[in-house]
């Protein structure tokens, strides 16, 4: 079947410090992939996506590259700020009748001043 | 401005009741979603309506019902056959009404149901 799998957090960090969350899934086509970010008690928001092999979608400061021989889609940032804590979740999305996404279960990310 | 609004933002629901969660939209977006999200975990899929007057069961539909008769509009209503209904539920949209390679989901803030 078609899954994400994320590393399970808390991730705590310093400002400042270099930041990966880990994802990767497994799909029966060729899916496009996403992160969202949720803040606390909102909706999810798009960070980034990318549609094919060796894409690099990047927003904010936030990068992450489509690699489709190691079917993972990690997130990374140089340089974390207190307001990126979050929970970070990332999906696929396959051309099938419903294109729905399909989640990891999220990271919680918190960035200590 | 445009986007998706849904309301309440917090909903309680008492034994044996039906409770509906609004969801609406300006975008012009042609499908819509219903996602529920419970603690420490992903969205699941309730329903989908890629067009007005058609929706589609999702992955976790038992004890839920939606319409579609506007396409602005998704109302999600939890029964009292959902004997687990307390989630943040979380209504999306996009453009199209078929799936266009890497098509974004636009979510609403969320309802919060809780069950007295």
């Amino acid at each position: 079947g078609n899954s994400v799998t994320q590393m399970e957090g808390p991730v705590t960090l310093s400002e400042e410090a270099f930041l990966t969350i880990n994802c990767t899934y497994t799909a029966t086509g060729y899916p496009s992939l996403f992160w969202y970010v949720q803040y606390p008690g909102e909706g999810l928001q798009l960070l980034l996506k990318a549609t094919k092999a060796d894409d690099k979608g990047s927003n904010k400061g936030f990068e992450a590259t489509y690699r489709k021989e190691t079917t993972s889609f990690h997130l990374e940032k140089g340089s974390v700020q207190v307001s990126d804590s979050a929970v970070y979740f990332c999906a696929l999305a396959l051309r099938d009748s419903s294109y729905k996404l399909i989640f990891g279960s999220g990271t919680r990310l918190l960035v200590r001043p | 401005d445009g986007g998706i609004t849904q309301s309440p933002k917090y909903l309680f629901r008492k034994e044996g009741q039906n409770v509906t969660l609004s969801c609406e939209q300006n975008l012009n977006h042609d499908a819509m979603y219903w996602y529920r999200q419970d603690p420490g975990q992903g969205l699941r899929l309730i329903y989908y309506s890629q067009i007005v007057n058609d929706f589609q069961k999702g992955d976790i539909a038992e004890g839920y019902s939606v319409s579609r008769e506007k396409k602005e509009s998704f109302p999600l209503t939890v029964t009292s056959a959902q004997k687990n209904p307390t989630a943040f539920y979380l209504c999306a949209s996009r453009p199209s009404p078929t799936g266009l390679v890497g098509e974004t989901q636009y979510f609403g803030p969320g309802t919060r149901l809780l069950v007295l």
